[in-house]
Parts: structure tokens; C-alpha cells; sequence
């Protein structure tokens, strides 16, 4: 079955620090990945997302993500943090065979130190 | 233009009592689907709706769970029977239409405690 692991629950790091959230997938095809944002008491929003191409993608809020089909990782990062970036972070990948049903990790909360 | 809302923000129940939630999503988008935000569990998919069917329920804890869709556009989520187990977040999400590369547009979420 399809999985999708975020391997941290909870990272903080220091404004105008870099950060890297790691996430690792379970799927035998090319798999559909996408990365969401969770403020408190908000919905989720789309970062990014891989579908095919290009390995290194480009999101919203100056975020990125790289697709290693040899690691099966689909990291997150960003080269400087802002203290807003403070929130949950949840990497999906697509339920193969479904309409576009996600397949979500437990999350990674993140702090942020000013 | 506006973006997914649901109804009521929050919901206390009573274990034993029926609820429904309501999932109003952006206009035109004609896939809806509803996840399940706990503690314990994470996110979860339930229900998947194409139009007014449900064609993939395949995610629906139990059949105190039902949910329905008319003109295409509001869905409501109906759990009969809470049990303190069903205490969670409901989150609506909706696309341009049910595929996987379509994003998904969530809604805020409905809080539902049940004592």
C-alpha cells in the first residue's frame, strides 16, 4: 500500500535560517506529489507539487521541493525563514487508481526562533 | 471569487447524537472530497464525489458515515450515532475536476467534539 513518512514531528529552526523538511513515499509508479501548509485554524494550501519533468520545483512563499526517485523523497526547503513560515507541513502523494485522493504524512510542525 | 467554506466552524455534540456538516465548494468545481483530520490518525481520505456520485467511499470509517452532494455542489456529511472516537477535524476539499493532477482547494474545517 501506498505511504507517505515524515520522518519529524516538530523542527525548529531560527529566523533567516534555512530548513529542510523531509518526506519519503511508498509507490512503485511515478507518483504525483504535492506539498501543503497548515496555519492554525486554517485549511491546507498547496506549496507545490511534482507530477513529472523537471525534478527541482518551484512553489508559493519562496518555498521549493526536489523529487529523488533513487532516495523516494520529495524534500522541502527554503533558504531563509521567515517567522510566518511557523505552521504544519504535510507532505501527500496521489492514491494511484483514485480520482485524486491524498495520501497524507502525520505532518511537521514548525517553529520558528526570532 | 470565494474559496471553500464550511458549516459550522465548530460542532459539540452529545456521544449518541446525529450530526450533519456542511461543504460549500468553489463554484465550477465539479470533484468534492472530504477528509478526516485527527489526533491519532493524521489526515484520512473518506468520500470522493464526481458530480452528484460518489463513486469512492472507500474511506469511510463506518456506516454511521454517509454524505451526499445535490446540483453538484453542496455536500453535506452525516454521522449518525457520534461516538467520542469521531472527534476530529472535517475538512472539505474541492477541484476543477476529479483527477490527479488537479489541485485541491480545502476548506477551514469543521471542529466536531463529541463529550
Amino acid at each position: 500500500a501506498q505511504s507517505v513518512t515524515q520522518p519529524d514531528i516538530h523542527i525548529t529552526v531560527s529566523e533567516g535560517a534555512s530548513l529542510e523538511l523531509r518526506c519519503n513515499y511508498s509507490y512503485g509508479a511515478t507518483p504525483y506529489l504535492f506539498w501543503y501548509v497548515q496555519s492554525p485554524g486554517q485549511g491546507l494550501q498547496l506549496l507545490l507539487k511534482y507530477f513529472s519533468g523537471d525534478t527541482l520545483v518551484q512553489g508559493i512563499k519562496g518555498f521549493e521541493a526536489e523529487f529523488k526517485r533513487s532516495q523516494s523523497s520529495f524534500n522541502l526547503r527554503k533558504p531563509s525563514v521567515h517567522w510566518s513560515d511557523a505552521a504544519e507541513y504535510f507532505c501527500a502523494v496521489v492514491d494511484g487508481g483514485s480520482q485524486g485522493n491524498l495520501i497524507f504524512g502525520k505532518g511537521t510542525k514548525l517553529s520558528v526562533k526570532p | 471569487g470565494a474559496g471553500v467554506s464550511q458549516s459550522p466552524s465548530n460542532k459539540v455534540t452529545e456521544k449518541g447524537k446525529d450530526v450533519e456538516l456542511r461543504c460549500d465548494p468553489i463554484s465550477g468545481h465539479t470533484a468534492l472530497y472530504w477528509y478526516r483530520q485527527s489526533l491519532g490518525q493524521g489526515l484520512e481520505f473518506l468520500i470522493y464525489f464526481q458530480g452528484n456520485s460518489a463513486p469512492d467511499k472507500s474511506g469511510l470509517p463506518s456506516d454511521r458515515f454517509s454524505a451526499e452532494r445535490t446540483g453538484g455542489s453542496v455536500s453535506t456529511l452525516t454521522i449518525q450515532r457520534t461516538q467520542q472516537e469521531d472527534s476530529a477535524v472535517y475538512l472539505c476539499a474541492s477541484s476543477l475536476a476529479g483527477a490527479s493532477y488537479n489541485e485541491q482547494f480545502f476548506g477551514p474545517g469543521t471542529r466536531l467534539t463529541v463529550l
